[in-house]
């Protein structure tokens, strides 16, 4: 059973568009979920990361929107850049412990 | 700032030989270590997560016997591929998390290729 899945597979967006990266998961007891964004080459680093107690997580051009109920979140990344070319995963925890990664999105910005 | 270290960076290995990877916490205590693996076109997939004074917990498809881990202190673990075969190919990663907090730091991760 898939704990983590992201939507799409692959994104292409142009320079100063917004990508919208989709996230959702099975456990509701999952109570921290961050983004990681990895590059060619390259081992994945933390993007940004929200708790339940927030629906919203703003770091730049990137924000998380988080919605508890439907058990989703997103990853906005606004005026894309050729460097936020990378492959993001989306990844949840328990207990600050144990992190699940989704199978990623690779997104390409095009300039 | 804290920063996970590990190595080897990259091994070649013959089939069936074994091959060991060490990850160092600097600048936190590691109270817990998690060990990804990611295959070639693949997603992470947890082997394992180990925590002080708990027992290691291995995921399914990923047994002791298979992959050691030893955690003897909070900035010290190291995990053990034994008996390596083509599928267990890919970058092995080492997640490590300080008490207190929620963040997950990786190191650099440990390519294997298997021959």
């Amino acid at each position: 059973q898939q704990q983590v899945r992201q939507s799409p597979q692959s994104l292409t967006v142009w320079e100063g568009e917004t990508a919208i990266l989709n996230c959702s998961y099975e456990d509701s007891t999952f109570d921290y979920f961050p983004w990681y964004w990895q590059f060619p080459r390259e081992s994945p680093a933390l993007l940004i990361a929200i708790r339940p107690v927030s629906n919203k997580k703003e770091d730049g051009r990137f924000t998380i929107f988080f919605n508890k109920r439907e058990k989703k979140l997103s990853l906005h990344i606004t005026d894309s850049q050729p460097g936020d070319s990378a492959t993001y995963f989306c990844a949840t925890g328990t207990g600050g412990y144990k992190v699940v990664f989704g199978s990623g999105t690779r997104l390409l910005v095009s300039p | 700032g804290a920063l996970v270290y590990q190595y080897p960076r990259r091994t070649i290995c013959k089939s069936g030989t074994s091959m060991r990877m060490e990850c160092q916490a600097v600048g936190f205590q590691a109270t817990s270590v998690a060990w990804y693996r990611q295959s070639p076109q693949k997603t992470f997939e947890l082997i394992a997560l180990s925590t002080v004074n708990s027992a290691i917990k291995y995921e399914q498809n990923f047994t002791q016997e298979k992959f050691p881990i030893s955690h003897p202190n909070l900035s010290f673990s190291s995990m053990t591929v034994l008996n390596a075969y083509l599928e267990d190919r890919g970058l092995y990663l080492c997640g490590a998390r300080g008490q207190g907090t929620g963040q997950l730091y990786f190191g650099e991760g440990s390519k294997l290729t298997v021959l």
